[in-house]
């Protein structure tokens, strides 16, 4: 059974500084892997996608990268805004169809 | 942009009553889904659809139905509530099996 953690649980960071979120899945037969974001009370919003042969995805100030032989996924922020505030989840396509593993996210406070 | 939105925002039932959660995507997506939400369980399977008229159980489809008409809608349906189906209520839908998931806003259910 696939398992998929986020550590820290919590992170708060001054604005301006480069921060690494961090996801570790103990099965490495995955699809993909896609970050999200979800700001209090809303859905998710997608940020990036790394497919299974990628080794990483860069859009803007965030780069997620994907070491299945490790068993993790990073995701770099760069100069990091107040903006950026918000829980930050991994989900891993792997197994059965359409079996999707959600990590339980990283809640990101970035401080003015 | 792929577009998903979902009926309510927010929605306070009593217990036993019958209620409807409807989720729209407007990019001609095959796959919907609809996911809980609950604080240290993450998110959760509840059904999917990767067809009209077909669906497929998930992790947790105790107390719960689902519809799909059309190709564009994806309802959830409780039979009777009960208070323990409180929670964030969560409709994502994608392209194909392997692809990228886009998430509704998300309907926070209260069942008193």
């Amino acid at each position: 059974k696939q398992e998929v953690t986020q550590i820290p649980a919590a992170l708060s960071v001054p604005e301006g500084e480069n921060l690494v979120l961090n996801c570790s899945f103990t099965d490495s037969a995955i699809y993909n892997l896609q970050w999200f974001r979800q700001d209090p009370g809303k859905g998710l919003t997608s940020l990036l996608l790394i497919q299974s042969s990628q080794r990483e995805q860069t859009s803007g100030r965030l780069n997620a990268s994907l070491d299945k032989s490790s068993g993790r996924s990073t995701l770099y922020i760069a100069a990091s805004q107040p903006g950026d505030s918000a829980t930050y989840l991994c989900a891993l396509h792997s197994g059965g169809y359409q079996k999707v593993t959600f990590g339980t996210g990283t809640k990101l406070q970035v401080i003015p | 942009d792929v577009k998903v939105t979902q009926s309510s925002r927010y929605l306070v039932k009593r217990t036993g009553e019958k209620v409807f959660l409807e989720c729209v995507q407007d990019m001609d997506h095959e796959n919907m889904f609809w996911y809980r939400q609950d604080p240290g369980l993450g998110l959760r399977l509840i059904y999917f659809s990767y067809d009209v008229k077909m669906k497929e159980k998930g992790d947790i489809p105790e107390g719960y139905s689902v519809s799909r008409e059309k190709k564009e809608r994806f309802s959830l349906i409780l039979e009777s509530a009960s208070t323990n189906q409180t929670s964030m209520y969560l409709c994502a839908s994608s392209l194909g099996t392997w692809n990228e998931q886009f998430f509704g806003p998300g309907t926070r259910l209260t069942v008193l």
